[in-house]
């Protein structure tokens, strides 16, 4: 089966940094993707991690431990667009490339 | 690149009545394309998995009778939503991979759809 835990809410300050940890548990680990969401919204890109270790780009990081089943996303200087819903989600592969993605993070940025 | 295109982005429609989403890849070539629904405050849910020039593959759950999916060429996929009651009003959304690009999905904007 699969099972993907996130927080459900966070909240941060502007110019503050913020890490949102995510859990997986699947049959089945090509690789973690996370992706944004604003409001009605679709998702963006934002990292994909195949091996253990740090991916830094820009302002956003993210991390896996495949060992453990554990990644996180870490943002930095956080922005009020930075509002949004992050989701952690696990590539499957299995051919067809499935993603099966968690509930997401409610973070709000603010003031 | 791999920009993913979404038709229409609203639909208001009565019940009983179908509805078509299309999907498009607008700067490259997707063998597979993915259907999700998402209902508010919830998580993206697989619906199907789309591959050019063959039946689409359906999640557990979904009715394949009821979200028709045709994937004719290598940038388009529909979703038909057929007999649409209120229940199927949700934000759906595609995605497609690009070939050069591994497994990374790339999404369209969404289609909400609101079924009265």
């Amino acid at each position: 089966g699969q099972n993907i835990d996130q927080p459900t809410e966070m909240t941060a300050t502007e110019g503050a940094i913020v890490q949102i940890n995510c859990t997986y548990q699947t049959s089945g680990f090509n690789g973690l993707f996370w992706y944004q969401q604003h409001a009605g919204e679709a998702p963006t890109f934002l990292s994909y991690n195949v091996l253990d270790g740090l991916e830094e780009k820009g302002r956003f990081s993210s991390f896996l431990s495949r060992s453990k089943g554990y990644s996180y996303l870490l943002l930095k200087e956080l922005q009020m667009k930075d509002s949004a819903s992050y989701l952690c989600a696990v590539g499957r592969g299995g051919g067809y490339q499935k993603v099966t993605f968690g509930t997401g993070t409610k973070l709000q940025v603010i003031p | 690149g791999a920009v993913v295109s979404q038709h229409p982005s609203w639909v208001i429609c009565k019940s009983g009545t179908s509805v078509k989403i299309e999907c498009r890849s607008l700067d490259f070539q997707a063998t597979t394309m993915f259907w999700y629904r998402q209902f508010p405050k919830q998580s993206l849910m697989l619906m199907a998995t789309s591959n050019e020039g063959s039946k689409a593959t359906y999640e557990q759950g979904v009715e394949k009778d009821k979200f028709l999916i045709n994937h004719a060429s290598l940038t388009l996929s529909t979703l038909t939503v057929t007999s649409a009651h209120p229940e199927d009003s949700s934000f759906y959304i595609c995605s497609a991979t690009d070939p050069g690009g591994g497994e990374t999905q790339y999404f369209g904007p969404g289609t909400r759809l609101l079924v009265l």
